[in-house]
């Protein structure tokens, strides 16, 4: 079976850098998705790690360790309008194309 | 460029009825995946169709639901009889093959009366 964790909530500042953690344990590995979604919306989809390291989008950043089963998503420089729930999302073996989901980390920006 | 639609956004059933939604994928997409979300939860897989076949419905579950994605027209998740815990909001996604990244539509909010 596949097993997701991240947290359910995290504050932050705006301007301030959030780091979103997610641990998997999955039947095989095919990639790591990060989407975002604000409520009453779709997800949408941010990154896509399926190898180790870092990748960069702007303000967003994505970091995967296949050996550790870990991934963070990095937002820096916050805005308001980044308040969302923030999805982890894991392909399984190199033939699953079903996305398995982690519950979600709710961010919320203060000013 | 018009993502994946679905529709309605919003149904409400009463007990017994039937809900039918529905999902066009983005252009070029060939790949059509359901899932559903329930309240405090993630996504949860459901079905994954290519044109006129089944792929996979393994998170279906075994009665009341059916999938279908003609060969023209929209891909349609059927829900029979339904009942309040049928209650969720359930996304359609689309892919261009089966190990690129999923984009999803708004979702319909099925209301159970």
């Amino acid at each position: 079976g596949q097993n997701i964790d991240q947290p359910t909530e995290m504050t932050a500042t705006e301007g301030a850098i959030v780091q979103i953690n997610c641990t998997y344990q999955t039947s095989g590995f095919n990639g790591l998705f990060w989407y975002q979604q604000h409520a009453g919306e779709a997800p949408t989809f941010l990154s896509y790690n399926v190898l180790d390291g870092l990748e960069e989008k702007g303000r967003f950043s994505s970091f995967l360790s296949r050996s550790k089963g870990y991934s963070y998503l990095l937002l820096k420089e916050l805005q308001m309008k980044d308040s969302a729930s923030y999805l982890c999302a894991v392909l399984g073996r190199s033939n699953d194309y079903k996305l398995s989901f982690g519950a979600g980390t709710t961010v919320t920006v203060r000013a | 460029n018009a993502g994946v639609m679905q529709n309605p956004r919003h149904l409400v059933r009463r007990r017994g009825q039937e809900a039918r939604l529905r999902c066009s994928p983005m252009k070029g997409h060939s790949h059509v995946y359901w899932y559903r979300q329930l309240p405090e939860e993630g996504l949860k897989f459901m079905v994954y169709l290519q044109k006129e076949n089944i792929i996979d419905e393994s998170g279906m579950p075994k009665e009341r639901f059916s999938a279908e994605f003609p060969k023209e027209g929209p891909s349609i998740l059927r829900i029979q009889q339904v009942v309040r815990g049928d209650s969720a909001a359930y996304f359609c996604a689309s892919s261009p093959t089966d190990n690129q990244p999923q984009h999803f539509g708004d979702g319909t909010r099925l209301s159970i009366l």
